[in-house]
């Protein structure tokens, strides 16, 4: 299952919105979940089953979507939320991850 | 929670590794373990998963090269990689699968371990 995420790179203020997308090849119903990556460091669970934060994930985080169209959007950006942002399937093996969206100022 | 990888180094192409991942925090036993690379090129790539009776899923591209296993005594997944190629050239993650009823996710990472294939 290909994963396709856009926009590749959103450039962006603090305090402002982002909205990224995730196209999957075929339906994944909602077994799909989105990670950050920050430099340097292992991708963190943001949202897992589409919809559902992961723990101590901050409110601003929401996902939503179910078929093959997905949307991770944070409501108002703060400064930590720079980053790479990867979609991730589970509906059938291989698992596969997205391209990556690049958050930045 | 913690996950230490370990192992990754430079080796030659042809050549062979094992990679480790020490854990604790959990009760190892009782989870699924993953091992997933990232590469500048490819982005992020599943690679192998062993369960807690050890059944193993491969991705194609290591299946007959790559060997995952456990040890539950030490709370430890190893990746034994032979046959490397100049591709898997990668920062190689263990991840824990947190099981739900319908569902999982991986919810831990380790912080990766850098293997470098070139001559």
């Amino acid at each position: 299952i290909v994963l396709t995420q856009s926009p590749a790179t959103l450039s962006l203020s603090p305090g402002e919105r982002a909205t990224l997308s995730c196209w999957a090849s075929q339906s994944l119903d909602t077994s799909l979940d989105w990670f950050q990556q920050k430099s340097g460091q292992a991708p963190r669970l943001l949202i897992y089953e589409a919809s559902n934060r992961a723990t101590g994930i901050p409110a601003r985080f929401s996902g939503s979507g179910s078929g093959t169209d997905f949307t991770l959007t944070i409501s108002s950006l703060e400064p930590e939320d720079f980053a790479v942002y990867y979609c991730q399937q589970r509906i059938e093996w291989p698992l596969t991850f997205g391209g990556g969206t690049k958050v930045e100022i | 929670v913690q996950l230490v990888e370990s192992g990754g180094t430079l080796v030659q192409p042809g050549g062979s590794l094992r990679l480790s991942c020490a854990a604790s925090g959990f009760p190892f036993s009782t989870y699924k373990m993953n091992w997933i690379r990232q590469t500048p090129g490819k982005g992020l790539e599943w690679v192998a998963e062993i369960s807690q009776t050890n059944t193993i899923y491969y991705t194609d591209s290591v299946m007959g090269r790559f060997t995952i296993s456990r040890d539950n005594v030490k709370s430890s997944v190893y990746l034994h990689m032979n046959i490397l190629r100049d591709e898997d050239t990668a920062v190689y993650y263990c991840a824990r699968r947190l099981d739900r009823i319908g569902y999982y996710y991986f919810d831990e990472w380790g912080q990766g371990t850098l293997v470098t294939v070139s001559p």
